[in-house]
C-alpha cells in the first residue's frame, strides 16, 4: 500500500489559515490523493481529493507539489468546528477501500 | 445530510451474545461497502469488504466466522459480531462508494459503539 507521512498533531488558532502537510514519496501515477477527517466520536468525513492539479471546494483546497511527493491540505479560516483528526490517503487504481494512517490531530484554540 | 446511515449508534450487550450492526446506503446503490473497526485513540482499521450477492472479503487476522457479514440489497450491509466478548468492545463504521469509480469519495457512517460487558 502507498503509505503517507503525516505529523501527529497540530495547533491553530481560530479564524487563521491551517496548513496541514503530507508527504508521499512513493505516490504512483494514478494514486488519487484524498483527505478525510473524522470528528469525535464520529465516522470520517470526506474532505477534498485530487490527482495532479490543486483542488478548492467549499471546505479547503488542496495544493499537490509538482513531484506529487507532497501535498496540502489548506483551511482557510479555522472554526472550533474543524478541530478533528485529518486523514491523508492515497487510492490506488487497483485498490476501492481507504487504508487510514494515524493522521494529524488539529486543535483550534479561540 | 448522511448519505449512508448506520443503525444502533450504540449498543451494549453480554458477553456471548450477538449483535447486529446495519449499514444502508440512503439514496444510491452499493454494490461495495467496507466495514472498518477502531479502538480508543487509534486509527481505523479495514476489517472487510462486502459484496452484493457474494461472498464478503475478510482482511488477514479477521475471523469471518466471528464478524458475519451479509449484503443482501444493493443499499444494505450488516455485521453482525457473534459471540462477542469484551475485547470485541470497538467503534465500527461502515462506508460505501456513492460513485463507480475508485476515486469518488467514500460516504461513512456515523459508526456503532459497542460495549461488550
Amino acid at each position: 500500500d502507498a503509505k503517507t507521512t503525516q505529523p501527529n498533531s497540530m495547533e491553530s488558532n481560530e479564524e487563521e489559515p491551517v496548513h496541514l502537510p503530507c508527504n508521499h514519496s512513493t505516490i504512483s501515477g494514478t494514486d488519487y490523493i484524498h483527505w478525510y477527517r473524522q470528528l469525535p466520536s464520529q465516522g470520517p468525513e470526506y474532505v477534498i481529493h485530487g490527482l495532479t492539479s490543486n483542488v478548492n471546494n467549499r471546505m479547503a483546497s488542496l495544493a499537490i507539489a509538482e513531484d506529487r511527493k507532497s501535498s496540502t491540505l489548506i483551511l482557510h479560516r479555522a472554526t472550533l468546528r474543524d478541530a478533528a483528526v485529518y486523514y491523508c490517503i492515497l487510492t490506488p487504481k487497483s485498490q476501492g477501500n481507504l487504508i487510514f494512517g494515524k493522521g494529524t490531530k488539529l486543535s483550534v484554540k479561540p | 445530510g448522511a448519505v449512508v446511515s448506520q443503525h444502533p449508534s450504540r449498543v451494549i450487550c453480554k458477553s456471548g451474545t450477538s449483535v447486529k450492526i446495519e449499514c444502508r446506503s440512503l439514496d444510491f446503490q452499493a454494490t461495495t461497502m467496507f466495514w472498518y473497526r477502531q479502538f480508543p485513540k487509534k486509527s481505523l482499521m479495514l476489517m472487510a469488504t462486502s459484496n452484493e450477492g457474494s461472498k464478503a472479503t475478510y482482511e488477514q487476522g479477521v475471523e469471518k466466522d466471528k464478524f458475519l457479514i451479509n449484503h443482501a440489497s444493493l443499499t444494505l450491509s450488516t455485521l453482525t459480531v457473534t459471540s462477542a466478548h469484551p475485547e470485541d468492545s470497538s467503534f465500527y463504521i461502515c462506508s460505501a462508494r456513492r460513485g463507480g469509480s475508485y476515486n469518488s469519495p467514500l460516504h461513512f457512517g456515523n459508526g456503532t459503539r459497542l460495549t461488550v460487558t
